[in-house]
């Protein structure tokens, strides 16, 4: 199975802020990493797919980029509404796997 | 509008069944794979299953937390998802989300808003 870790586990930031996630797998893997949002009480949100394709819809300040075990999701300048935890997924091989999130809060 | 909307959730005792319905609206069903994630309270998300389309012959894939016990099925006449949990365990209590897959298969594009299962004694 892909472990995916996540890191860091919670970053406190500012509107304005670069920020960048990294997910790290526990093996090799293909470019199928998907980065997903989530808000408190609500559903999951597709962001990004195989790695650094943007979901339509999804603003250009999201971006995605990684090889083989190492991803990292970028987010240039955090607007208010981008506080949320966020999540990588890894569709390679079976069984899928999600990362254990990262919470991004507001300083 | 693309929806999905999950049902069928509740309070269960450890042992016990309970059947999740996923009712799809606003896109071909049959073309897409589907999948059952689920997220227990005040955790991460943990993904359950996936079944295929039509073309790829209906055939599933499970979470080994889940495999054995759980069931995924679909029907494309009614463009509904299903999920049948058998021999529930206290740690299977979470919100459960179906979703559709990118036609790709490398995402998962649209989400239910969840439904929530409890078990307990």
């Amino acid at each position: 199975d892909i472990q995916l870790t996540q890191s860091p586990s919670f970053v406190s930031a500012s509107v304005g802020d670069r920020v960048t996630i990294t997910c790290r797998a526990s093996q090799g893997m293909s470019s199928y990493l998907a980065w997903y949002q989530q808000k408190p009480g609500k559903a999951p949100k597709l962001l990004i797919y195989t790695t650094s394709i943007l979901q339509s819809g999804v603003p250009s300040r999201f971006s995605g980029s990684g090889s083989g075990t190492e991803f990292t999701l970028t987010i240039s300048s955090l607007r208010p509404e981008d506080f949320a935890t966020y999540y990588c997924q890894q569709l390679d091989s079976y069984p899928l796997t999600f990362g254990g999130g990262t919470k991004v809060e507001i300083k | 509008e693309v929806q999905l909307v999950e049902s069928g959730g509740g309070l269960v005792q450890p042992g016990g069944s309970l059947r999740l319905s996923c009712a799809v609206s606003g896109f071909t069903f049959s073309d897409h794979f589907m999948e059952w994630v689920r997220q227990a309270p005040g955790k991460g998300l943990e993904w359950v299953g996936r079944c295929r389309n039509k073309a790829d012959s209906y055939t599933t894939e499970y979470a080994a937390s889940v495999k054995g016990r759980f069931t995924i099925s679909r029907d494309d006449s009614k463009n509904s998802l299903y999920l049948q949990m058998n021999s529930l365990k206290t740690e299977d209590t979470a919100v459960y989300y179906c979703s559709r897959d990118l036609e790709t298969a490398h995402g998962m594009d649209v989400w239910g808003q969840g439904t929530t299962v409890t078990v307990s004694s």
